[in-house]
Formats: structure tokens, C-alpha cells, sequence
């Protein structure tokens, strides 16, 4: 059975700076993967997918993530955080009939 | 905007009262899935409907809590005798089909239950 780790509930940064939110995955068969941004009272809003291909995907609003089949993870990164990227982030999984499992979610928090 | 339609965004019940949170797929979608938030909790997944079939039901809770999508008109998720623990945001995305497809969420109902 599929299932996602996000290792950090929290992560807190200043603007301008870098950020990696983790997270790690458990397949068992070819993995499709996702991450998800969730503002305040809103839906989900994909950011990125990984389905075959190259291991470093990029999405909307500057983010990127990488595949990495040997450590199970599929990271997400952005290499300068803005005020309006505060949200919270959830890595998700495909499992069977395309439905997502999803981490517990990160809650990224961008300070001035 | 067709994106993801959801009412109501917020409903408010009082023990044991029945809660039905509606979904309208984005044009040309015909899968529907419904996931549950708890607060504090990332998103689980309750059910998927194809038009008038129950696809896979493993997360639905086994009493109380029931599901469909007719020919026409929007999904429905239904809440029966709803308790405190019922709370929660519930959201609704769609498909348009195949494999690895995109899910799109539409914006969630939330529930409190008195």
C-alpha cells in the first residue's frame, strides 16, 4: 500500500530565502507524485507532478521537486520564498483508480 | 470559472441532524472523488464515483455516511445523524479520465457540528 511522509509539520523561513519541504513516499508499485498548495479556507492547487521523465520537475510560482527513486523522496524546493507563498504544502501519491494519498501537509511560514 | 463547484462552503448541524454537501465536477469530468480534512490533518480519501457507479468506497466510514452521483446532476455526499466528530472540511475534486490524470479540488465544504 501506498503511504507519504512529511517529515516537517512546520517550517518556518525568512522571504528571500531558501526552502525544502520533504517528503518521502512508500510504493510498491511505479509511482506517480504530486505536491499540492492549500491557502487558507481554499481548495488545493497542484504545483507539480512528477509521471515519468526527468527526475526535476518544475511548477507554477518557481517551485521545483525532485525524484529520487533510491531514497524515496520527492522534495520540494524554491530557491527564494515570498510572503505569499505562506500556505500549506501536501505531498500526495497516486494510488489505485488515480486517487492521491496525501502526507500530513506542511505548513510553510514566510516572515519578513 | 468551471472549475470545481461545491455547496455549501459552510454548514452548521446539530447532533444527529443529516448533512448534504454537494459537488459539481468541472465540464467534461466524470469522476468525482470526496476527501475529508480534519483540522490540523492532511486530506483522506473517502470515496470515488464514476455517473451512477460507486467505484471505490474503501475510505467511506461503514455506517452513517453514503455517497452518489446520478446520471444528472451533482455528486452528493450524505451525512446521516451527524456527530461532533463529524467536523471537518470536506472536498470534492474531479477527473476527466485516463490514468495519472490531474485531480481538481474544488474549494470544500466545512462542516460543524453542534
Amino acid at each position: 500500500a501506498q503511504s507519504v511522509t512529511q517529515l516537517d509539520s512546520q517550517v518556518p523561513v525568512f522571504e528571500e530565502a531558501p526552502v525544502e519541504l520533504r517528503c518521502n513516499y512508500s510504493s510498491s508499485v511505479s509511482v506517480y507524485l504530486f505536491w499540492y498548495v492549500q491557502y487558507p479556507n481554499q481548495g488545493l492547487q497542484l504545483l507539480l507532478k512528477y509521471l515519468s521523465g526527468s527526475t526535476l520537475v518544475k511548477g507554477i510560482n518557481g517551485f521545483e521537486a525532485e525524484f529520487n527513486k533510491s531514497q524515496t523522496s520527492f522534495h520540494l524546493r524554491k530557491p527564494s520564498v515570498h510572503i505569499s507563498d505562506t500556505a500549506e504544502y501536501f505531498c500526495a501519491v497516486s494510488g489505485g483508480y488515480n486517487k492521491l494519498i496525501f502526507g500530513a501537509g506542511t505548513r510553510l511560514a514566510v516572515h519578513p | 470559472n468551471a472549475g470545481v463547484m461545491q455547496n455549501p462552503r459552510h454548514l452548521v448541524r446539530r447532533r444527529g441532524q443529516e448533512a448534504r454537501l454537494r459537488c459539481s465536477p468541472m465540464k467534461g469530468h466524470s469522476h468525482v472523488y470526496w476527501y475529508r480534512q480534519l483540522p490540523e490533518e492532511g486530506l483522506k480519501f473517502m470515496v470515488y464515483l464514476q455517473k451512477e457507479n460507486i467505484i471505490d468506497e474503501s475510505g467511506m466510514p461503514k455506517e452513517r455516511f453514503s455517497a452518489e452521483f446520478p446520471k444528472e446532476g451533482p455528486s452528493i455526499l450524505r451525512i446521516q445523524q451527524v456527530v461532533r466528530g463529524d467536523s471537518a472540511a470536506y472536498f470534492c475534486a474531479s477527473l476527466r479520465g485516463g490514468n495519472t490524470g490531474e485531480l481538481f479540488f474544488g474549494e470544500g465544504s466545512r462542516l460543524t457540528v453542534l
